[in-house]
């Protein structure tokens, strides 16, 4: 149980481009998701946090205007890196948590994003 | 942001060693402790939660414990396999919001 779907897993895509990433949470219900992105040899680090019908609460530093997030619905939050550039390049992770409670966090296997 | 340390960054062990490593985390507005092992080509698979001071979690060979009023946590393996080399990420969460380490990456020599 607890499957966390993301896609596409790479992407590779001209300067300029916008390139939208999908999270779903296959067999529970996300009351929240995560947005994480990971430079090379550090650790994950959190750019927002969604609640399903709400808007994404974003860390300091990260762009909104950016990464645009949307958390429609309990299955699915999307990740759009609107026109991306060459230091957008990195490996973005996604991760959804049934309740807010301890319940632990699952994740997708993330999507490397290219960009020329 | 939380600040959170691990440590050592990275480790070598020899198949059969017992190891442990460190989370560090700022001990106000604590809520709970995550502790994640992730292998290279997966995703983040989550190992133990632990919110009460002297919370002691165990799975197999594998034991984590929790200190909230000097914040700090020990994750333990004990007789260390191949299969238990992989990086060991800690992650705090205040509410809603989660921190992770840097991370440990553990490798261990057959």
């Amino acid at each position: 149980g607890a499957v966390v779907s993301q896609h596409p897993s790479w992407v590779i895509c001209k300067s300029g481009t916008s390139v939208k990433i999908e999270c779903r949470s296959l067999d529970f219900q996300a009351t929240t998701m995560f947005w994480y992105r990971q430079f090379p040899k550090q650790s994950l680090m959190l750019m927002a946090t969604s609640n399903e019908g709400s808007k994404a609460t974003y860390e300091q530093g990260v762009e909104k205007d950016k990464f645009l997030i949307n958390h429609a619905s309990l299955t699915l939050s999307t990740l759009t890196v609107t026109s991306a550039h060459p230091e957008d390049s990195s490996f973005y992770i996604c991760s959804a948590r049934a309740a807010y409670s301890n319940q632990p966090q699952h994740f997708g296997d993330g999507t490397r994003l290219s960009i020329l | 942001i939380l600040n959170v340390e691990q440590s050592p960054q990275s480790l070598h062990v020899q198949e059969g060693d017992s190891t442990n490593f460190t989370c560090s985390f700022p001990s106000s507005n604590f809520y709970a402790l995550h502790w994640y092992r992730w292998e290279t080509a997966k995703s983040p698979e989550a190992l133990f939660v632990m919110t009460l001071n002297g919370d002691e979690k165990k799975k197999g060979r594998i034991s984590a414990t929790l200190n909230t009023k000097e914040g700090y946590s020990y994750l333990y393996i004990k007789g260390s396999q191949p299969e238990d080399s992989a990086t060991y990420l800690c992650a705090p969460n205040t509410g809603n919001q989660f921190y992770f380490g840097t991370g440990t990456s553990l490798t261990v020599i057959p």
